[in-house]
């Protein structure tokens, strides 16, 4: 299967910083999300992002499918941001799908 | 539109009971997913069913059960629950083709 890799697994920033959080994974995909999954356990949708760029608010992803990795950025860290922040792949055949999760990346913003 | 629904939010079980975790959309999608969510770790695919009527195994199937009731409710059994089944369990759901998975707000299990 395809395996996923997150990095750094632990951020602590001071509020206001920016942060660059990394996603590699093993395979062609044609699915790629980012999740939020906040301090009670909610998991948020960031972004659906096979390849490209896309930015929503200060909140920015870049995936180079050819390279096989997908990068989040994150500036102006606010203490809302803290949690942990997941990639999920999946590659899609005959609308079967199974999304593979990395372990996550646990960030930590500091007031 | 609620979105995913999952019921109950907390369960306590002793060992070899059952019990069945209930997750409904409103979204019309086509595909649903179970996953479980260890401490300290990404979810993992219980099961899953691209359409009414089918549903596939996923990564870590051994002790669940699911059925399809229909496009909107897709359930998971616990037969025998054992003190490895402890998680969060997460459903999904998704249209069909290519596009994002939504999740529901997760059911936490502890069993004793």
């Amino acid at each position: 299967g395809i395996q996923v890799e997150q990095s750094p697994p632990d951020l602590i920033l001071q509020e206001g910083a920016n942060s660059t959080l990394r996603c590699n994974f093993s395979d062609s995909v044609n699915n790629l999300q980012w999740f939020h999954q906040n301090p009670w356990g909610q998991l948020i949708n960031l972004f659906y992002i096979p390849s490209g760029t896309k930015q929503n608010g200060r909140l920015s992803a870049t995936t180079v499918a050819t390279e096989r990795y997908s990068l989040l950025y994150i500036s102006s860290s606010q203490t809302t941001d803290s949690g942990v922040y997941f990639c999920a792949v999946a590659l899609t055949n005959f609308g079967n799908e199974k999304l593979t999760f990395g372990t996550g990346t646990r960030l930590t913003i500091i007031p | 539109n609620a979105g995913v629904t999952q019921t109950p939010k907390f369960q306590v079980l002793k060992t070899g009971q059952s019990m069945t975790l209930q997750c409904a959309q409103d979204m019309n999608h086509n595909s649903m997913y179970w996953y479980r969510q260890d401490p300290g770790m990404g979810l993992r695919l219980i099961y899953y069913s691209a359409s009414e009527g089918t549903t596939d195994k996923g990564e870590v199937p051994n002790g669940y059960n699911v059925s399809r009731l229909n496009k909107r409710e897709f359930s998971l059994r616990l037969e025998s629950a054992a003190p490895s089944q402890t998680s969060v369990y997460f459903c999904a759901s998704r249209t069909g083709g290519v596009g994002t998975q939504y999740f529901g707000p997760g059911t936490r299990l502890l069993v004793l």
